[in-house]
């Protein structure tokens, strides 16, 4: 059974700082993570999604993949107080389509 | 385009009560999946379908949860009865195959009293 650890459990960072979020994994064979972001009482938005070894980049967002160290990374680049939100790592089986989800981490970011 | 719907948005029961939660998927999209998210448990998987077959129906979550999918642009979760700890946000969610970017609905969020 796949276990999906998130740390920090919540971080506050200042504005245009570097935020680094980290995520482990217990099944190296996962192929697909996701990097979502919650805002309070709204949906899930997905960030960045990466699939292989790695960097991936979406805007600010940069996701980091490393499968032997059962470790994915999301950092954000200049956040500002409009990316605070609670982030969450998901892992998906390659093709069963099943998202298994970390606790989440709370950012805050001061203006 | 229209993202995933999901209706209503809060809903208030008494313990017993049965209550039905809805969602439509995004237009084209094949698998549909509802979640369970609460503070000490995080996401958790409910049911999940593939071109409106159920393919997991959340183990746990068996015998009072039941999620159909009549037509594949609407799916019910039925909670019957209903007990505190139900109390919860139910996201849903869809996505084109397996493997494609899961876009999830607003939620409703139930309290059960």
């Amino acid at each position: 059974q796949q276990k999906v650890q998130q740390s920090p459990e919540s971080l506050t960072v200042s504005e245009g700082a570097m935020a680094s979020l980290n995520c482990t994994f217990s099944d190296g064979t996962s192929n697909n993570f996701r990097w979502y972001r919650q805002h309070s009482a709204k949906g899930l938005e997905v960030l960045v999604s990466i699939f292989s070894d790695g960097e991936k980049e979406e805007g600010r967002f940069t996701a980091h993949l490393n499968r032997a160290n059962l470790h994915v990374s999301l950092h954000i680049r200049e956040p500002q107080p409009s990316d605070s939100a609670v982030y969450l790592c998901a892992v998906e089986n390659y093709n069963q389509g099943k998202l298994i989800f970390g606790q989440g981490t709370k950012l805050s970011i001061k203006p | 385009d229209a993202g995933v719907t999901q209706t209503p948005r809060h809903e208030v029961a008494e313990k017993g009560q049965t209550i039905i939660l809805k969602c439509e998927p995004v237009s084209g999209h094949n698998d549909l999946f509802w979640y369970r998210q609460t503070k000490i448990q995080g996401l958790e998987l409910l049911s999940y379908f593939r071109s409106k077959s159920l393919m997991e129906d959340g183990g746990a979550f068996k015998d009072r949860f039941k999620a159909e999918m009549l037509n594949s642009s609407f799916s019910t979760l039925k909670i019957q009865p209903t007990e505190p700890k139900d109390s919860a946000v139910y996201l849903c969610a869809s996505s084109r195959t397996g493997s494609d970017t899961q876009y999830f609905g607003p939620g409703t969020r139930l309290l059960v009293l």
